[in-house]
This record gives structure tokens, C-alpha cells and sequence, in this order.
């Protein structure tokens, strides 16, 4: 079947420390990969998306490059900020939306 | 363009009443989502509907829970009756699938629905 797995949260990172959050998938055929955000008492919002191997999605200084071979879509960034707490879904779609847990990232000035 | 609209944003109920959701998909948007969130169970999508059809309601939790799709441009989420254990974040997104292939689209959610049963 078709499955999302992401890293336990939560996170909690220094400001200006790099960031990744782990994610990894099983599809029966060629998903699609999300990236979406929460911020607290929000919906989800889009981060980033990539379509196909050995694309990388970018948005606000995050990216996620699409592994096929490690069936992977890890998410990254190099400085974080505050304004970058918020719980971050992976995603993938194929024919229907699988969502991940989340991961609760905390950054602290 | 207005997004996602959902309504109420807050509700707070007593248990054995209705609940009615309600959610307006954003306009040529031919697919709609209901998700429920919690903390313990995390994303989950209750129903999904394509051009107002229901496709796939196996997420359903039971028949206290009903959703309906008249037309295009609105939905609604029923619970009756309510139970202290519905309490979460019920959201509301929409999609346009039938353009380009239906993996490569997008969900836009609403801001969604706190609901509180007492």
C-alpha cells in the first residue's frame, strides 16, 4: 500500500541551526511529495511539492529533493527561525493524499 | 480568491446534540476533503468527493457521522449525536483533480473547525 513515514517529534532547535526533518514513503507507483506547514491555529498550507524523481521542491529557504532510490523526501534548511515553529507534514499523492504524523519543530531565540 | 471558507471557526456543543460543519471549496475546484485532527490520532480523512459525488467514506468513525455535497460550491459535515470523543479539528480542503493528472495537484485546506463537546 501507500504510506507516509516522518520523524517523531518535536524538534527543538537553536535560531540559525540547520534543520532536517526525516521523511520516507512506500507507493505502489510514482507519487507526488509534499511538504505542507501548520502554524498554531491554522490550516495547512503548501510548503513545497516536487512530481518526480530527482526533483527538488524549494519555498522560503526550505527544500526537498525527491530519492527515488531511497524512496525519501527529507526536508531541509539551513538557518531556521523563530517564525519557523510550526508542525510540518510529508505527504505523498497517488490517486489519494497519504498525510505523515507531523513533526512539532520548536525554535528558540 | 477567498480560499477555503469553513464555518463556524469555533463551536461548542453539549453531548446528544447536532453539529452541523459547513465548508465552501474554492471556486473550479472539482474535489472536496473532510479531515479530522487530533492529538492522539493525528490527520485523518474522514470522506473525500469528486464533481459532489462521494468516493471514498471508509473514514468515516460511524453512523453518528453523515456529510453531504448539493452542489459544487458547498458541503457539510453532520454529527448526530454528538459524543465528548468527536471533540478535534475537523478540516475542510479542496483540490482540482481532473486537470493534468489527478497526483500532481495540491489540497488547499480551510482554517478549520474547533469543535468541543462537553
Amino acid at each position: 500500500g501507500n504510506s507516509v513515514t516522518q520523524m517523531e517529534g518535536p524538534v527543538t532547535l537553536s535560531e540559525e541551526a540547520f534543520l532536517t526533518i526525516n521523511c520516507t514513503y512506500t507507493a505502489t507507483g510514482y507519487p507526488s511529495l509534499f511538504w505542507y506547514v501548520q502554524y498554531p491555529g491554522e490550516g495547512l498550507q503548501l510548503l513545497l511539492k516536487a512530481t518526480k524523481a530527482d526533483d527538488k521542491g524549494s519555498n522560503k529557504g526550505f527544500e526537498a529533493t525527491y530519492r527515488k532510490e531511497t524512496t525519501s523526501f527529507h526536508l531541509e534548511k539551513g538557518s531556521v527561525q523563530v517564525s519557523d515553529s510550526a508542525v510540518y507534514f510529508c505527504a505523498l499523492n497517488f490517486n489519494k493524499f497519504y498525510f505523515g504524523s507531523g513533526t512539532k519543530l520548536n525554535v528558540k531565540p | 480568491d477567498a480560499g477555503v471558507i469553513q464555518s463556524p471557526r469555533h463551536e461548542v456543543t453539549e453531548m446528544g446534540q447536532e453539529v452541523t460543519l459547513r465548508c465552501k471549496p474554492i471556486s473550479g475546484h472539482d474535489s472536496l476533503f473532510w479531515y479530522r485532527q487530533t492529538m492522539m490520532r493525528g490527520l485523518e480523512l474522514l470522506i473525500y468527493f469528486n464533481n459532489n459525488v462521494p468516493i471514498d467514506d471508509s473514514g468515516m468513525p460511524e453512523d453518528r457521522f453523515s456529510a453531504k455535497m448539493p452542489n459544487a460550491s458547498f458541503s457539510t459535515l453532520k454529527i448526530q449525536p454528538s459524543e465528548p470523543r468527536d471533540s478535534a479539528v475537523y478540516f475542510c480542503a479542496s483540490s482540482l483533480e481532473s486537470s493534468g493528472g489527478s497526483s500532481y495537484n495540491e489540497q488547499f485546506f480551510g482554517p478549520g473547525t474547533r469543535l468541543t463537546v462537553l
